[in-house]
């Protein structure tokens, strides 16, 4: 049980362009994601946290209108980097929560901006 | 605030051989604290959680973790490592007054040679 996805696992988009990376708890509903970014060997970088039919919230430093959060849906949120650029390019971790601290990860979504 | 800090880069270890990772926190009160592990582009899956009562935590795949409040410490062990734990270890904070974001270390990356 537990289980989230994530779509696309891998993606190439070239630079201006739009993309849209979806986060699902397949088994669970999920009142809470969380958004994370990774750069290769560092760690895990919240970059926003979403509740259900709220507006997301995000941390400091992060651009609200370049990484476009939604979470529609208790089993659904979507991550939108819009007109991406090469810094753009890492590896973008969605995790779901029920409302306690356990959070259940997605394999993850490795985007690539040319 | 609080922060986590995971002293040990890189650790690498014969197949065989015990393990321990370190992990210190920095928070007023006691914390929720977590280990997860990340195999090369995948997500992160929990090894191991405490939120209270005993201090030593048993996990999945053999791991333990000893809180030790005098130190402000969760190290992770485990007696005898395989080689198919070789991966990136991520130990990662949760309090209480900051929602359910969790704060990650940098992490360790393990080695294990034959």
């Amino acid at each position: 049980g537990a289980v989230v996805s994530q779509h696309p696992s891998w993606v190439i988009c070239k630079s201006g362009t739009s993309v849209k990376i979806e986060c699902r708890s397949l088994d669970f509903q999920a009142t809470t994601m969380f958004w994370y970014r990774q750069f290769p060997k560092q760690s895990l970088m919240l970059m926003a946290t979403s509740n259900e039919g709220s507006k997301a919230t995000y941390e400091q430093g992060v651009e609200k209108d370049k990484f476009l959060i939604n979470h529609a849906s208790l089993t659904l949120s979507t991550l939108t980097v819009t007109s991406a650029h090469p810094e753009d390019s890492s590896f973008y971790i969605c995790s779901a929560s029920t409302g306690e601290y356990e959070q259940y990860f997605g394999p993850g979504t490795r985007l690539t901006v040319t | 605030a609080q922060s986590v800090t995971q002293p040990d880069i890189h650790i690498t270890v014969s197949e065989g051989a015990s393990l321990e990772l370190r992990c210190n926190y920095s928070y007023g009160a006691t914390p929720y604290l977590f280990w997860y592990v990340q195999s090369p582009g995948q997500g992160l899956q929990l090894l191991l959680k405490y939120f209270s009562g005993d201090t030593l935590v048993q996990g999945i795949k053999g791991f333990e973790a000893e809180f030790k409040r005098s130190q402000s410490s969760f190290n992770l062990r485990k007696p005898s490592v395989h080689w198919s734990d070789a991966a990136e270890y991520f130990c990662a904070v949760g309090a209480p007054d900051s929602g359910y974001a969790l704060n990650f270390g940098k992490g360790t990356s393990l080695l294990v040679t034959p």
